[in-house]
Formats: C-alpha cells, sequence, structure tokens
C-alpha cells in the first residue's frame, strides 16, 4: 500500500516568515494529495488540495507544489500568522483500497509553531 | 447545513468489551469513511463505505466492522476491546466516491481502561 512521509514534525518560524512543510509517498499511482489542519482537540479541516493533473495550486498565503516524478509534494505559507499555529498533515489517496479519496494514507503531521 | 456529526464524543469502555460509534454525513453525501487517529499520529484508514456497500478496509483486524444504513448513515463497531484500541475516531464523508474534499466530524475519544 501507499506510504507517506512528512518533515519536519515540528517547524517553528517567525510571525512573517514563511513556512514549508514537505511530504513524499510511494505509490505513482496515488492521484489525490490533501493538506488539512488540525487545531488541538478539533477535527481535521482541509486547507488545500492538489490533483496530480496540476503540479501547483494557490489560495491566498497557502500553495501546494506537487512533482510527480519525485513522487513528492509541499505546502508553503507565506506571511505566516498566530493562527496558522496548528498541526498539519499531509495526505494521499491510496488506490489500493479502491481509489476512493476517502482512503487516504496521512503523514504523522508537522506541529508549526508560529512565534510573536 | 449541518457538519458530520459522531455521537458519542466521549467513551470510557473496559478490556475486552464491544464498542458502537456513530457517524452521521452530511446531507447529500454518499461516501463515509472512518479513521482512527491515536494521539500524535496522523489518521489511519479504516474503511469506506459508498452506496452502503464496503468499498475499502485498511490494515485493522476482522474485530473493527462497519456498516452503512439507506439514510448514508455509518456505525463502527469494534468487538474484544484491547488497550490499543485508545484513540480518536473520526469519521469522514465526501459527494462522491473518489477525489474529492473529505469533511470529517469532530470525532470520538475512545478511552479503553
Amino acid at each position: 500500500g501507499e506510504n507517506v512521509e512528512q518533515h519536519p514534525s515540528t517547524l517553528s518560524v517567525q510571525e512573517g516568515d514563511s513556512a514549508v512543510i514537505k511530504c513524499t509517498y510511494s505509490d505513482s499511482a496515488s492521484n489525490y494529495f490533501p493538506w488539512y489542519k488540525q487545531e488541538l482537540g478539533k477535527r481535521p479541516q482541509l486547507i488545500i488540495d492538489i490533483r496530480s493533473n496540476v503540479g501547483e495550486k494557490k489560495d491566498q498565503r497557502i500553495a501546494v507544489t506537487l512533482n510527480k516524478t519525485a513522487k513528492h509534494f509541499s505546502l508553503h505559507i507565506t506571511e505566516t500568522q498566530p493562527e496558522d499555529s496548528a498541526v498539519y498533515f499531509c495526505a494521499a489517496s491510496d488506490p489500493t483500497i479502491g481509489g476512493g479519496a476517502d482512503g487516504l494514507t496521512f503523514g504523522k503531521g508537522t506541529h508549526l509553531i508560529i512565534q510573536p | 447545513d449541518a457538519g458530520v456529526t459522531q455521537s458519542p464524543t466521549h467513551l470510557i469502555k473496559t478490556r475486552g468489551q464491544q464498542v458502537t460509534l456513530r457517524c452521521s454525513p452530511i446531507s447529500g453525501h454518499k461516501s463515509v469513511s472512518w479513521y482512527q487517529q491515536v494521539l500524535g499520529q496522523g489518521p489511519q484508514f479504516i474503511f469506506q463505505y459508498y452506496e452502503k456497500e464496503e468499498r475499502g478496509r485498511g490494515n485493522f483486524p476482522d474485530r473493527f466492522s462497519a456498516r452503512q444504513f439507506p439514510n448514508y448513515s455509518s456505525e463502527l463497531n469494534v468487538n474484544a476491546l484491547l488497550l490499543g484500541d485508545s484513540a480518536l475516531y473520526l469519521c469522514a464523508s465526501s459527494l462522491i466516491r473518489v477525489n474529492t474534499e473529505a469533511f470529517f466530524g469532530q470525532g470520538t475519544r475512545l478511552t479503553v481502561v
């Protein structure tokens, strides 16, 4: 099955600086890559996603890039703010379990800390 | 519109007992999936149901089972509970089966003692 590696496990940046979180996946057949933000005690919430026919997608301060050849994708957050502090998870669709986006394999998460 | 709702929010069970967790998807969503999230880890896929049929199963023992009802709500059952089953159980619904946003419920925190 799919295996997703996520780095770093903890990332501390100054408010206003940029943050980058990187993920690699193992199955070249994976075709959907969402990023979720999870605040303490709350549900994971989708912040951005990308499909394998697209190399980059941007939504205001958040962007995701995908390199299918290298099998890695990254989350970029610019002009970080205190409310960006949370745990971020990358995920990849797992075609070995039916090909549904709901059959996601998640990374272990990155704890992003925004220093004031 | 209501989001994905799960019940109960918290649950304490004894080893060897059985537990049933419930999930109501967003209205109109036909796909429901279940995930287990152990503290400090990412969610791990357990099951996907679409149109009341099991469409995918993760690497979990047969003690875990689920079903989806005609109204698309779902139940997750875990038999013979182990201490290691203690986790946050998340339900996610989506409009269609593939490559679309999955909306998560707030989860059920299960503690096995």
